[in-house]
């Protein structure tokens, strides 16, 4: 059964510093996403990941793929106030069209 | 190009009452997913129509649970009788391909508290 693990669960910050947040998975998969939801709204899809080696960017936010270790990777850096929301992970498992989530990261960047 | 609407977005219900909460996707879109978020807890799959079949429903956690899609258009999702352990968020999302280019387009979610 394909299971995703995403640390940290809680992360506050400064403005201005870098940091990462962590989504390993369990078994095979042929993509991984990347969301963000901020409180009371849908989730807005930011990355999708597709091949190992895979690095996307988009601002402040880079993502990337390491499929033989089962680990995506999404890096702040010099975080601002209105990163400040809930960031996801979500991986559908090979030959299936069920996505399955982590945890979630709450994110709070302090001024 | 309207998203996906879901409604109501808040429900507060007692245990043993029925609840039926809806779900309009993205016009055209094929694929139906309903996921919902216990307690702060992952995003749980719960399942997926393609059109009006269900294609996947092996998230779903009991026969209280019902989900329908009539017309392939908007789906329902129906708690009778609601136990507390229901409470949480139900999303609901849609997409229009399935192969390499899928993206999901989410709803803002109904948050259910059975009390």
């Amino acid at each position: 059964e394909l299971k995703v693990e995403q640390n940290p669960l809680f992360l506050s910050m400064q403005e201005g510093k870098n940091y990462t947040i962590y989504c390993n998975y369990s078994t095979t998969s042929d993509r991984l996403y990347w969301y963000r939801q901020d409180p009371g709204k849908s989730l807005e899809s930011l990355f999708v990941l597709l091949s190992n080696g895979a690095v996307k960017q988009e601002g402040r936010l880079m993502a990337s793929l390491d499929t033989k270790a089962r680990l995506s990777t999404l890096h702040i850096t010099a975080a601002v106030h209105d990163l400040s929301a809930t960031y996801f992970c979500a991986v559908r498992g090979s030959g299936t069209y069920k996505y399955i989530f982590g945890t979630g990261t709450r994110l709070k960047v302090l001024a | 190009e309207a998203g996906v609407t879901q409604f109501p977005s808040h429900s507060v219900i007692e245990k043993g009452q029925t609840v039926t909460l809806r779900c309009d996707p993205i016009s055209g879109h094929d694929n139906l997913y309903w996921y919902r978020r216990v307690m702060g807890k992952e995003i749980k799959f719960l399942l997926h129509f393609v059109k009006e079949s269900k294609q996947d429903e092996s998230g779903m956690p009991n026969n209280r649970f019902l989900a329908e899609r009539t017309g392939g258009t908007y789906s329902t999702l129906k708690v009778q009788p609601a136990e507390l352990e229901d409470s949480g968020v139900y999303f609901c999302a849609s997409s229009q391909d399935r192969d390499l280019n899928e993206k999901l387009f989410f709803g803002s979610g109904t948050q259910l508290s059975v009390l």
